[in-house]
This record gives structure tokens, C-alpha cells and sequence, in this order.
């Protein structure tokens, strides 16, 4: 595609139910990112992969978070037994994985959780 | 850890005034980019400032990178309503994550 892609655009959903997000990178694109974006506040790193392979998931912050990513290409990312803590816009992001190359982001995921 | 400290958090001006927001870091910096965050959009890139000393203009905004590569600021220039936003300075090293600050708000009131 032309840009990332991100779906769904919002999600609601009840505390405790679990939630999976989705991002297409730009075709060709080994790096992606995801972040998560708490109101009114900055990017906070979630996980980076290089290919299939993810690095760096020190960003994840406990044990119900958890992504992967196929083929080189699309990614998941799922949150088990949401909580309110959750709620947040995130984000991701691909590039090429080389230098000061630019990242191009999805409009991200709106997620309110109930 | 390389951590980015971005100020002022928020700055409010009224259209036509000029303003200057900073990103620094008590480590050096290979490189640091720039990107601009509109509301219900996700961040895209202005700039990457590389050289000690660089300076880079895009229109009305001039990105400056300070000479020990442990600093840089954006200033805008007779700012308009269409430069709110959340101004973002990042960094990477080499293949690995993109780290970024916490942003400055800017918005301009007509």
C-alpha cells in the first residue's frame, strides 16, 4: 500500500476482554515500530522488529502485551484482560531499517477500554 | 540510555509570533530528526539534522543542531494556525529503535 495502515481505526471494549490490533507496513519496509500515545503525551516504545524478528520488546509493559509479525510484513499486537490503563492511541510505525531513514506512521489505533 | 528532554511541554502564541522549542540530551547525538504530530494523525518527519552546527530551513521553521551533537531546536517564524501540533525530536542508532521525546505542544491562536 501506499502508506501504513492500521485497523481497526477505534476499539472499544469491555475491562478483561482481550483485543488484537493490526498494522500493514509499507511494502519493503524490514522495520517497524509500535507505540503507544496516552493523552496530550509523547510516543512511548513499545517493540521493534527487523524482519520477523523483534530485538528490542523492553517497551512492552507487562505480560498481557505481546506482537508479532509475518511474512516481513503485517504485525499484531494484542493486549490480553484489557484494563483502563490500556486505553490509549497506538501507534506504528515502519521504515528501512538503515541510517537516518524516515518512519512512516499509521494514524494509529484509538483503544478505550470500559 | 539516551534520553531526550524536550521543552517547553506546552506553549500557546498568537498568530505571527515567532517561537523556539528545544530537545536536549546529556549524550552525543549521531543524528536527531524532527517530526510534527497533528491531532487524530500519527507523526511525520520535517527533518534530520546529522552535522555539528547544521542548520536547516523548511519554509518558515529552522532547525538548528548544537555543535557537541547533545542538542537542537526548532524555531518557527510568524507561526499560523496550521503549525499546531505536537513537535517531536527522536534518535536512532543504527538499525536499532526509534526513541523518541516527549513533545512540545505548540498552539497557535488566530
Amino acid at each position: 500500500g501506499a502508506g501504513v495502515s492500521q485497523s481497526p481505526s477505534n476499539k472499544v471494549t469491555e475491562k478483561g476482554k482481550d483485543v488484537e490490533l493490526r498494522c500493514d507496513p509499507i511494502s519493503g519496509h524490514t522495520a517497524l515500530y509500535w507505540y503507544r500515545q496516552r493523552l496530550g503525551q509523547g510516543l512511548e516504545f513499545l517493540i521493534y522488529f527487523q524482519g520477523n524478528s523483534a530485538p528490542d520488546k523492553s517497551g512492552l509493559p507487562s505480560d498481557r502485551f505481546s506482537a508479532e509479525r509475518t511474512g516481513e510484513s503485517v504485525s499484531t499486537l494484542t493486549i490480553q484482560r484489557t484494563q483502563q490503563e490500556d486505553s490509549a492511541v497506538y501507534l506504528c510505525a515502519s521504515s528501512l531499517s538503515n541510517g537516518n531513514t524516515e518512519a512512516f506512521f499509521g494514524q494509529g489505533t484509538r483503544l478505550t477500554v470500559v | 540510555t539516551q534520553l531526550l528532554e524536550q521543552s517547553p511541554q506546552f506553549l500557546s502564541i498568537q498568530e505571527g509570533e515567532n517561537l523556539t522549542v528545544y530537545c536536549n540530551s546529556s549524550s552525543v547525538f549521531s543524528s536527531l530528526q524532527w517530526y510534527r504530530q497533528e491531532p487524530g494523525e500519527g507523526p511525520v518527519l520535517l527533518v534530520t539534522v546529522v552535522t555539528g552546527g547544521e542548520v536547516k530551513k523548511l519554509k518558515r521553521l529552522t532547525f538548528q543542531f548544537g555543535d557537541a551533537r547533545k542538542d537542537s531546536s526548532l524555531h518557527i517564524t510568524a507561526a499560523q494556525p496550521g503549525d499546531t501540533g505536537l513537535y517531536l525530536c527522536a534518535w536512532r542508532k543504527g538499525d536499532y529503535k526509534l526513541s523518541f521525546g516527549a513533545g512540545t505542544t505548540v498552539t497557535v491562536r488566530a
